[in-house]
């Protein structure tokens, strides 16, 4: 089985501050790990995916997560928050042995203070 | 331009009605997915389809029917029998199950029961 958590349900930072969102995973064997973005009644953006290699990823937006496999953790962070970046943020996994299907978590809500 | 077309983005049933929404893809991807969203409980996933006149129950199929006829297209009837189908419906498209590839997300439909 595989599964996601992201353990804050709101994050709040405020403008020109660093952002971080986390997420841990569970999954056997190796990951397939993901971030998107969802703005109020739209669907969701992809950001980044981190496959193989560098742990360090960068994305859309001057997003980045860090994979750390020894924590299962796959946080987004953005160095400086903008309002614009206000929106529900979710993280998805997949074994890399297994077809496409992907396990989302509940969702975090980013809410940037000018 | 390529992309997923969600229609319609607001969508009103009576009690008892079944309706129908749409989902049509123009990338040419195998793989396609209903997800419903309802606040605070992420994404679940209703039925999903990797191949043409194929498709597999996902996790609250209950009261939900679709139909892959087209590899364009994987519309979604939302029956009588789904006692409570007011949400936010999200449809998505993957390029294949194998490799690495994440998912193109539609733009949603709200449905509203009234």
């Amino acid at each position: 089985a595989q599964s996601v958590a992201q353990p804050e349900d709101q994050v709040n930072v405020a403008e020109g501050n660093p952002l971080t969102v986390k997420c841990t995973y569970s999954v056997s064997g190796n990951p397939y790990l993901f971030w998107y973005v969802q703005y109020p009644n739209r669907g969701l953006q992809f950001l980044l995916k981190y496959i193989t290699g560098d742990n360090l990823v960068k994305g859309s937006y001057g997003f980045e997560a860090e994979f750390n496999k020894s924590q299962t953790s796959f946080h987004l962070k953005k160095p400086s928050a903008l309002v614009s970046d206000s929106a529900l943020y979710f993280c998805a996994v997949r074994r890399t042995d297994s077809w496409g299907k992907l396990q989302f978590g509940a969702g975090t809500q980013v809410v940037v203070t000018p | 331009d390529g992309g997923i077309t969600q229609s319609p983005k607001y969508l009103f049933r009576k009690e008892g009605q079944n309706v129908t929404l749409s989902c049509e893809q123009n990338l040419n991807h195998d793989a396609m997915y209903w997800y419903r969203q309802d606040p605070g409980q992420g994404l679940r996933l209703i039925y999903y389809s990797q191949i043409v006149n194929d498709f597999q129950k996902g996790d609250i199929a209950e009261g939900y029917s679709v139909s892959r006829e087209k590899k364009e297209s994987f519309p979604l009837t939302v029956t009588s029998a789904q006692k409570n189908p007011t949400a936010f419906y999200l449809c998505a498209s993957q390029l294949a199950t194998g490799g690495d590839y994440g998912y193109t997300f539609g733009s949603g439909t709200r449905l509203t029961v009234v």
